[in-house]
């Protein structure tokens, strides 16, 4: 299946600091990613989807100011965390589509963030 | 909107024996199913798919049917190993909001050596 690469795996930092985690598309073109935040023995919450090139749309309840996502080329979306809080702590989750029409999904490893 | 419900949520199994975990659907319109494995710290991993048009798929010891009048698709694993322990999610293509995946809510499987 295609690659796709997520960075960092693992981030802490300080309350009130901003947090960028990159996803990218190793072996493919991806005009749509979309970033998942998922809880601890949880299901995966789909936070927005990034198409690339224009806005992202964020799902109802997700802070667009606060978790700022930038798809500015084929193969890289980011995910930027700002004024970090301990409650933001979580894993942070990408996937990537291959373009033209096709349904499959390919994630990233995650990135795990905690917020002190 | 989608709504997917899985089970069980968890599920023990003696290695070498079958397992199975069933979905189940809202969205008569959704056309894609795929199920994703997840091992403690990373991310989900596509191992298995299948589409409306297809009632069933095997890929080695992994298969996975789909009845689209109940609204229900399952996964079966034969012949089951310690590594097939993970938390499997199942997912349905959501087509009437832009082709987002909504995920069932997993089941962490324990094959027992």
């Amino acid at each position: 299946g295609a690659v796709v690469s997520q960075h960092p795996s693992r981030v802490i930092c300080k309350s009130g600091t901003s947090v960028k985690i990159e996803c990218r598309s190793l072996d493919f073109q991806a005009t749509t990613m979309f970033w998942y935040r998922q809880f601890p023995k949880k299901s995966l919450m789909l936070m927005a989807t990034s198409n690339e090139g224009s806005k992202a749309t964020y799902e109802q309840g997700v802070e667009k100011d606060k978790f700022l996502i930038n798809h500015a080329s084929l193969t890289l979306s980011t995910l930027t965390v700002t004024s970090a809080h301990p409650e933001d702590s979580s894993f942070y989750i990408c996937s990537a589509r291959l373009g033209g029409g096709a349904t499959e999904a390919f994630f990233g490893q995650g990135t795990r963030l905690t917020v002190v | 909107g989608e709504n997917v419900e899985q089970h069980p949520s968890t599920l023990s199994v003696q290695e070498g024996d079958s397992a199975v975990i069933k979905c189940t659907y809202s969205d008569s319109a959704s056309n894609y199913f795929p199920w994703y494995k997840q091992e403690l710290g990373k991310g989900p991993q596509l191992i298995i798919d299948i589409r409306s048009n297809v009632g069933e798929k095997k890929d080695q010891r992994i298969a996975v049917t789909l009845n689209k009048t109940a609204k229900h698709f399952s996964l079966h694993i034969t012949e089951t190993q310690p590594e097939d322990s993970a938390v499997y999610f199942c997912a349905a293509r959501w087509q009437t909001a832009g082709n987002k995946l909504t995920f069932g809510g997993g089941t962490r499987v324990l094959v027992k050596p």
